[in-house]
């Protein structure tokens, strides 16, 4: 199986501000990477497909990069409705494993 | 609308067997996958496996082959999470999501999540 590592596994901002998570791969997944958020008590919601498309409906200030073993996400402008858990999950061959989650809190 | 529905909270004994259902509308069943995803309390989200409803085309991770089965009913476009005897350690909330197809018959990214089904298996 491929192992996803990310980090930080939790991590606190302001609104207004900036964070990126990373994820990073055991082996190359060339761009077959996505991002989720996940709020308390709700379904997991699609971000970030194949790296760095965005999914329709997502603000621009989403933003996914990478390619190989190394990706990272990045939230600009923070809002309170960014806070919640991001993971990171590969589709590049079965089992299509997800990293640990990253826990975001807003300061 | 493109809904995936799931089949409501269970409370089992451990040994007993168990189903639960996610019921699509609003696209064609047929041609997306469907996975199903398990998050323990308080724990991250773990692939379970996926089936493409078009062919039957099944997949299971190695920690969860033999532990479950995953089928279709095209008929009423519903996918199926089942279980013949379950542990304590099959609580969870269990999700499905569908995801189209890329290249040739490939599986992409989870676009659409069901609301989640609870499991608490307890004697």
């Amino acid at each position: 199986d491929i192992q996803m590592t990310q980090s930080p596994s939790s991590l606190s901002a302001s609104i207004g501000g900036s964070v990126t998570i990373t994820c990073r791969a055991s082996q190359s997944i060339d761009s077959y990477l996505n991002w989720y958020q996940q709020r308390p008590g709700k379904a997991p919601r699609l971000l970030i497909f194949d790296a760095s498309s965005l999914q329709s409906g997502v603000p621009s200030r989403f933003s996914g990069s990478g390619s190989g073993t190394d990706f990272s996400l990045t939230i600009n402008n923070l809002q309170p409705e960014d806070f919640g858990t991001y993971y990171c999950q590969h589709n590049y061959r079965t089992p299509h494993t997800f990293g640990q989650g990253t826990k975001l809190e807003i300061k | 609308d493109v809904q995936l529905v799931q089949s409501g909270a269970e409370v089992k004994k451990p040994g007993e067997s168990l189903k639960i259902s996610c019921k699509s509308s609003g696209y064609s069943f047929s041609n997306y996958w469907i996975t199903w995803v398990r998050q323990m309390p308080g724990k991250g989200l773990e692939w379970v496996g996926i089936i493409y409803p078009g062919d039957y085309d099944t997949r299971y991770s190695p920690s969860f082959e033999g532990q479950v089965t995953i089928s279709v009913d095209r008929s009423i476009s519903t996918a199926y999470l089942q279980w013949s005897s379950l542990k304590a350690s099959d609580t969870a909330m269990y999700y499905c999501a569908r995801s189209p197809v890329i290249l040739v018959l490939y599986p992409g990214a989870l676009d659409v999540w069901g609301q989640g089904t609870m499991v608490t298996v307890s004697s």
